[in-house]
């Protein structure tokens, strides 16, 4: 299947500061990209949906501007996480779907966030 | 919306032993059903896809079924082992080519 990578895979920092994730699909175009969080020993909780090129749109109850996401290009999103509290302290995962890969998603490994 | 309910949420089961999860959705406009493993602390594996059109997949001791009409989806796996310990996800891709998740079932294998 289609590669998908995360960058940094883990991440602390002090609470007020911001915070960039990457997530890039290494052998495809992913037109579309998803990012998720996801608590601990909870589920996988869409936060936002990108497309290259255009805004993003974003799921009931998810901050716009705290959690900022940029689709530049077809191989590059990134998620910053702006001010960041405690409470954000999170897994957070992208995957991405392309239009050669099918019907599938393919996922990063995810970053850990936490936030002191 | 799109709901997604796995039972059980935990499940231990002896080395060897065949084991089934289950996986139930609300609405069957569904594109695809997929099947992950998550270790702790990591990311998906994906097991196994199933189109809407299809009604099973299978992958070594992995088998997956799909009942579109009743909504549900099950995860076969037999003579299971030690390193099958790990939370498995259900999730189904509806329209707007958003996958909606599960709860999950933690599986231990007692060796």
């Amino acid at each position: 299947g289609a590669v998908v990578s995360q960058h940094p895979s883990w991440v602390i920092c002090k609470s007020g500061t911001s915070v960039k994730i990457e997530c890039r699909s290494l052998d495809f175009q992913a037109t579309t990209m998803f990012w998720y969080r996801q608590f601990p020993k909870q589920s996988l909780m869409l936060m936002a949906t990108s497309n290259e090129g255009s805004k993003a749109t974003y799921e009931q109850g998810v901050e716009k501007d705290k959690f900022l996401i940029n689709h530049a290009s077809l191989t590059l999103s990134t998620l910053t996480v702006t001010s960041a509290h405690p409470e954000d302290s999170s897994f957070y995962i992208c995957s991405a779907f392309g239009l050669a890969g099918g019907n599938e998603q393919f996922f990063g490994p995810g970053t850990r966030l936490t936030v002191l | 919306k799109q709901e997604v309910t796995q039972i059980p949420a935990a499940l231990s089961v002896p080395e060897g032993e065949n084991l089934v999860l289950n996986c139930s959705f609300t609405d069957s406009a569904i594109y695809n059903l997929q099947w992950f493993r998550q270790d702790p602390g990591k990311g998906l594996t994906s097991l196994l896809l199933i189109q809407s059109s299809q009604r099973e997949q299978t992958s070594g001791r992995l088998n997956a079924s799909l009942d579109k009409s009743s909504g549900r989806s099950t995860l076969y796996i037999a003579a299971s082992q030690p390193g099958d310990s790990a939370t498995y996800l259900c999730a189904v891709k509806g329209g707007a080519n958003n996958l909606f998740f599960g709860t999950g079932t933690r599986l231990t294998v007692i060796p």
